[in-house]
């Protein structure tokens, strides 16, 4: 079944930690998405990529980075996690201007 | 940049009543779609309606383009209903969205 996931689902890591989000997705989509959702707010974009070795920035700041060396594969990376990105990640994917933008699950991350 | 307003932010429904979401852009876009975000999270695609109506089940959907609105229709609602539903638009058709603030809509039974 075609799919995106994420992990983890929920991640709760101290300052300081270097720590990766996992996406991938089985539907051969060649854009990919992260965006960042704090509690009863809406979306961000903070990363995307058009295809393997293609990655931009989004409209939201963000300390994080991400790689896209294979297309089902778009992990983010945080090099040291800080209380401030405390937040959820979101990670999607779509065929491009027409239908089929599909979202993961998820990663709730608290950085203590 | 452009601008995204969804209202009401809030909503509190009895179940089997119908209600109305509304979506205000204030620039041209290529695309617009709607989500809704259920209690844990998940965020699920109901429409991709840059224009005219859409309907599937008790949902359905309106765009005007020339007027910058979109409204989405829930009927009969229900308790599993409950959630955010988010209007976002991609103004440049590269797949970036912009989002809304978001309507919570709680169903009651």
């Amino acid at each position: 079944e075609a799919d995106i996931y994420q992990t983890p689902r929920y991640l709760v890591i101290g300052t300081g930690k270097k720590i990766t989000l996992e996406c991938s997705q089985t539907m051969g989509h060649d854009k990919m998405y992260w965006y960042q959702q704090d509690p009863g707010m809406e979306l961000h974009l903070i990363h995307y990529s058009y295809g393997v070795n293609s990655t931009e920035k989004g409209d939201l700041s963000s300390e994080s980075t991400v790689s896209r060396i294979r297309t089902e594969h778009f992990p983010l990376t945080l090099e040291s996690a800080r209380p401030s990105h405390t937040s959820q990640y979101l990670c999607a994917s779509s065929t491009g201007t027409t239908y089929g933008y599909t979202f993961g699950s998820g990663t709730r991350l608290t950085v203590v | 940049g452009i601008q995204v307003e969804q209202s009401p932010p809030d909503l509190i429904l009895q179940e089997g009543a119908n209600s109305t979401l509304r979506c205000n852009f204030s620039d041209s876009v290529n695309n617009l779609q709607w989500f809704h975000q259920n209690p844990w999270g998940q965020l699920i695609n109901l429409f991709y309606i840059p224009s005219g109506t859409k309907q599937n089940g008790r949902l359905s959907a309106t765009t005007v383009a020339t007027e910058r609105y979109s409204l989405l229709y829930i009927s009969s609602s229900q308790t599993t209903d409950s959630g955010v539903y988010f209007c976002a638009v991609d103004y440049n058709q590269g797949g970036k969205l912009i989002f809304g603030q978001g309507t919570e809509l709680s169903v009651k039974p």
